[in-house]
């Protein structure tokens, strides 16, 4: 099956580093994306990897490695406007579908 | 604005009738994808279509279904409504038939069904 698991919460303080990982199985994979979104309104992309390594855009950091199945979002500097879902999801098979995980609620707190 | 309009944005309907959500997609967009997000569940991809075809098909269910226009914009028609229905629901455009840089979304329509 094809199966997508990322913590369900987590909290962090104003300022801080925080780590939110995501682990995957599925039938192939083409690519791993994270996509952020508040509460009640759409996902928004945030990064996109493809080969193994880490992928830095600002206060925002992705890392893959394909063989352990495994990424991680790093998000430094925290703000309280990152308070918000971080949603995994896998590009799989030869249709190149998306997979998401349920996605990890972070409450940033002052 | 992410240039993918949803309408409407808020839909409140009882059980057993029919509803159809617009989706407009971002300018030069072929491809229009089809979620349904509720609590429990994430972000369930429905359908997709490109270029007016539908190109992918995910677990939609046979009470609903969807077409793409040849202005490219999409419906998506829920009939026979249930109670478990109730979601907010996403359309989401990218340029081509297959994903590279991810979607666009629009800011979905939340439906509850009563």
């Amino acid at each position: 099956g094809q199966n997508i698991d990322q913590p369900t919460e987590m909290t962090a303080t104003e300022g801080a580093i925080v780590q939110i990982n995501c682990t995957y199985q599925t039938s192939g994979f083409n690519g791993l994306f994270w996509y952020q979104q508040h509460a009640g309104e759409a996902p928004t992309f945030l990064s996109y990897n493809v080969l193994d390594g880490l992928e830095e855009k600002g206060r925002f950091s992705s890392f893959l490695s394909r063989s352990k199945g495994y990424s991680y979002l790093l998000l430094k500097e925290l703000q309280m406007k990152d308070s918000a879902s971080y949603l995994c999801a896998v590009e799989a098979g030869n249709n190149r579908k998306l997979i998401w995980g349920l996605g990890t609620s972070l409450a940033v707190n002052p | 604005d992410s240039g993918v309009t949803q309408t409407p944005k808020h839909l409140i309907t009882a059980t057993g009738q029919r509803v159809t959500l617009r989706c407009s997609p971002r300018s030069g967009d072929l491809s229009v994808y089809w979620y349904q997000q509720s609590l429990d569940q994430g972000l369930q991809f429905l359908i997709q279509y490109y270029n007016g075809e539908e190109r992918a098909k995910g677990n939609i269910l046979e009470r609903f279904s969807a077409q793409q226009f040849p202005d490219l914009h999409s419906e998506l028609n829920l009939s026979s409504l249930e109670l478990g229905d109730s979601a907010l629901y996403f359309c989401a455009s990218s340029p081509g038939p297959d994903l590279v840089y991810g979607y666009t979304f629009g800011s979905g329509t939340r439906l509850t069904v009563v």
